[in-house]
C-alpha cells in the first residue's frame, strides 16, 4: 500500500527561525512528490519535485528529492507569521493521483 | 485564469435532503478530481475523472454520486448522507491524469449533515 509519512507533526517556531519538514515515501510506480501549504481551506500548491538533487526555491522556501532515500524535504528561511499553516506532502504514482501525508502543523510565533 | 471554483462555499443538509456540489475550471484541464477532507486529516480522494469519463472510483458509497457534464464542470450529487459525511468537500483539476502535472484545487465546500 502507498504510504507517505511526514515529521514532525506539529512544530512551533519564532520569526525568523529555519525550519525543516520531512517527508519520507513508499509509492508504487512513483512519478512526482508535490508540497502544498494549506491554510484554511483548500491546499495551495507549491513544489512539484521529479528529478532527485535538484532544489526547487520560491523566495524563503526550498525543496529537495532524494529518489534513493525515499525522502524530500521542505525548507523555510526567515520563517514569518504567514507561514503557519499545514505543509502538505503528496506522492504522486502511476495508479492513484495523489497519496497525502498527514501533514506537518507549523505555527510562527512573533 | 488559474481558478477552481466551487459552490456552495458551505452547505447544511439533513440527512434526507438532497442536494449538488459544483466545481468549476477554465485552465482547459481535462482530469478533475473530488477530495473529501475531515478536519485535522489529508485529503482522500473520492473520484477521478479523465476526459469526462470516471476513471477511479475509490470505494466511495453510492449516496454520493459525481457527474461530469462537460470538461469544464464536475458536479457531487449528495443523497441520504450521514452526519458522519459532514467535512470539506474540494475540487481539483490538473492537465491530465497523467501524474506529471500538479493539480489546483478549488477553495472547498463545508458540508455539514444533521
Amino acid at each position: 500500500e502507498d504510504k507517505v509519512v511526514q515529521s514532525p507533526l506539529s512544530l512551533v517556531v519564532h520569526e525568523g527561525d529555519t525550519v525543516t519538514l520531512n517527508c519520507s515515501y513508499e509509492v508504487t510506480n512513483f512519478r512526482s512528490l508535490l508540497w502544498y501549504k494549506q491554510e484554511k481551506k483548500a491546499p495551495t500548491f507549491l513544489f512539484m519535485l521529479t528529478s532527485s538533487g535538484i532544489e526547487k526555491k520560491s523566495g524563503r522556501l526550498s525543496s529537495i528529492l532524494d529518489k534513493k532515500e525515499l525522502f524530500s524535504i521542505l525548507n523555510i528561511t526567515a520563517t514569518q507569521t504567514g507561514d503557519s499553516a499545514v505543509y502538505l506532502c503528496a506522492g504522486l504514482s502511476g495508479n492513484t493521483p495523489l497519496v497525502f501525508g498527514k501533514g506537518t502543523r507549523l505555527s510562527v510565533i512573533a | 485564469d488559474t481558478e477552481v471554483t466551487q459552490t456552495p462555499k458551505h452547505l447544511v443538509m439533513g440527512m434526507t435532503n438532497k442536494k449538488s456540489l459544483k466545481c468549476e475550471q477554465h485552465m482547459g484541464h481535462r482530469a478533475m478530481y473530488w477530495y473529501k477532507q475531515k478536519a485535522k486529516k489529508p485529503p482522500e480522494l473520492m473520484f477521478v475523472y479523465s476526459y469526462e469519463k470516471l476513471s477511479i472510483n475509490e470505494s466511495v458509497p453510492s449516496r454520493f454520486s459525481p457527474e461530469c457534464p462537460n470538461s469544464s464542470l464536475l458536479n457531487l450529487h449528495l443523497h441520504a448522507l450521514q452526519p458522519e459525511d459532514s467535512a470539506l468537500y474540494l475540487c481539483a483539476s490538473s492537465l491530465s491524469s497523467d501524474s506529471t502535472y500538479e493539480q489546483y484545487f478549488g477553495p472547498g465546500t463545508r458540508l455539514t449533515v444533521t
